[in-house]
C-alpha cells in the first residue's frame, strides 16, 4: 500500500523518559512534516523537512529533535518527556510542485501518553 | 484573532441532508485551501483541495473559496452516516516546499440514519 506510516501507533511512558517515533512514506514525496494534535483536536505544525533539509522549526522545546535520514523517512526523538507532551503526533508528506501547491498526506498518528 | 476560525459544532443532521461547513480566515496571503476528514482515532484524510477563489466539485462534495470575504465552505449533498467525522479546514501561503498548513479546530458532524 502506498501511504504514510508511523510506528508505534501507541506509546505509553513515564515522565522523564526518552522516546522516538518513526515515520516513513512511499509516495515518492520530497517533503515531510510533524504535526501535534492536542486534546482539543487542534493540529499544529512542529517541523518540516524538504530533501532532508530542515525548513520549519516552530516554537517547540528543544527536547524535540527531528531527524531525516533520507527523503522517505522522518523520525522524532523526544527527551525528558513531560506530562504536557501527551498528544497525538502526526507525520505528513507532500510533493513540491510547480505553482507551489501544498497538498499534504497524513499518517495514522502516534498517540503518546506520558504518566 | 486566530488565523483560521471554524465552528466546532457538533453538527447533527439526518441522512440525506445537505451539510454546510465553513471557515473564516484573517491572513490574505493564504492561497491554497483544503478540507480534511478525520474519523475518530485516525489520521486526517485529504478530501478537497482548491487554489485561490472558486468552486470545486467531487461527487457529493463541493468546496467554495471566496477570497474577498476570506471565507471557505464545504458542502456535502445527500449526507450519509459514513460522513460522520470531524472536518478540518486547512490553508497555506504560496511558498517554498515545507510550508505549513494552518488548520481550523474542526467541526464534528454526526449523520443519523
Amino acid at each position: 500500500d502506498t501511504a504514510v506510516s508511523q510506528t508505534p501507533k501507541y506509546l505509553v511512558t513515564q515522565m522523564g523518559n526518552d522516546k522516538s517515533i518513526k515515520c516513513e512514506q512511499n509516495l515518492g514525496h520530497d517533503t515531510m512534516y510533524w504535526y501535534k494534535q492536542d486534546s482539543k483536536k487542534f493540529l499544529k505544525i512542529m517541523f518540516s523537512y524538504n530533501n532532508k533539509e530542515l525548513i520549519i522549526n516552530e516554537t517547540v522545546p528543544n527536547r524535540f529533535s527531528p531527524k531525516s535520514p533520507d527523503k522517505a523517512h522522518l523520525n522524532l526523538h523526544i527527551n525528558s518527556l513531560e506530562l504536557g507532551d501527551s498528544a497525538v503526533y502526526f507525520c505528513a508528506s507532500s510533493l513540491r510542485r510547480a505553482g507551489g501547491s501544498n497538498e499534504q498526506f497524513f499518517g495514522p498518528g502516534t498517540r503518546l501518553t506520558v504518566l | 484573532q486566530k488565523e483560521v476560525e471554524q465552528d466546532p459544532g457538533p453538527l447533527s443532521v439526518p441522512e440525506g441532508a445537505i451539510v454546510s461547513l465553513n471557515c473564516t480566515y484573517s491572513n490574505s496571503a493564504f492561497q491554497y485551501f483544503m478540507w480534511y476528514r478525520q474519523y475518530s482515532r485516525k489520521g486526517p484524510e485529504l478530501l478537497m483541495y482548491t487554489y485561490s477563489s472558486g468552486n470545486k466539485e467531487d461527487g457529493r462534495f463541493t468546496a467554495q473559496v471566496d477570497k474577498s470575504s476570506k471565507y471557505i465552505s464545504l458542502f456535502i449533498r445527500d449526507s450519509q452516516p459514513s460522513d460522520s467525522a470531524t472536518y478540518l479546514c486547512a490553508m497555506s501561503k504560496w511558498g517554498q516546499a515545507g510550508t505549513a498548513l494552518i488548520f481550523g479546530k474542526g467541526t464534528t458532524l454526526s449523520v443519523s440514519s
